[in-house]
């Protein structure tokens, strides 16, 4: 079965820092892209970045370019999102989020197939 | 960045009735889209992907058409497990945007 469990959330300052981890367990955690997608309260998912199986592409969302970092560590299984120049806007509940497989896109791609339970950051005065 | 735009943001609708939910995007994407239902306190579920396949288990009832930046999810007949929100998204190797949702709501 397939499992993802996210860490790392909290309440930070406007300006902070927060690293979130998600560890991955019951799939073959190397095969597969990976993504964060976070939800503010009353409003819909929004895709943060994206990581491609090997790890060599990642993308972002223009909203956090440059302030955040996705990287994956395959041989513990672990995704992980650094998230720097933290804004209010920022506040939402973190979703780690699983690719499907490749035969549904030929290749890595960013559609989501299994989400973990999310952690939830608040950037707040 | 491609924009996802929906419509209509809510409807309501009677079990039984066909609901049909569109989804424009900014730029060309061929046929890079998905659809997503939702319940409240859950994640988003995988219905439809590649704008018209169903994915495993998703019932025969959900439609999707659509290429280039006009597509459309059709219920042919909504059951009352149907609620919730629905999202599009458009999705490649450097992006996974979606849409702002649909919410349905059962008469």
């Amino acid at each position: 079965e397939v499992q993802l469990l996210e860490s790392g959330g909290g309440l930070v300052k406007p300006g902070g820092s927060l690293r979130l981890s998600c560890a991955a367990s019951g799939f073959t955690f190397s095969s597969y892209a990976m993504s964060w997608v976070r939800q503010a309260p009353g409003k819909g998912p929004e895709w943060v970045s994206g990581i491609s199986a090997s790890g060599g592409g990642t993308s972002y969302v223009d909203s956090v370019k440059g302030r955040f970092t996705i990287s994956r560590d395959n041989s513990r299984n672990t995704l992980y999102l650094q998230m720097s120049s933290l804004r209010v806007e920022d506040t939402a509940a973190y979703y780690c989020v699983k690719a499907a497989p490749w035969s549904y896109c030929g290749g890595d791609c960013y559609l989501f197939h299994n989400w973990g339970q999310g952690t939830l950051v608040t950037v707040s005065a | 960045d491609i924009q996802m735009t929906q419509s209509p943001s809510t409807l309501s609708a009677s079990v039984g009735d066909r609901v049909t939910i569109t989804c424009r995007a900014s730029h060309n994407i061929y046929r890079w889209l998905a659809w997503y239902q939702q319940k409240p306190g859950k994640a988003p579920k995988l219905l439809i992907y590649k704008a018209s396949t169903l994915d495993r288990g998703v019932p025969s009832r959900f439609s999707g058409s659509g290429s280039g930046t006009d597509f459309a999810l059709t219920i042919s007949s909504l059951q009352p497990d149907d609620f919730g929100t629905f999202f599009c998204q458009h999705y490649n190797t450097y992006s996974g945007t979606l849409g702002q949702g649909t919410k349905v709501e059962i008469k």
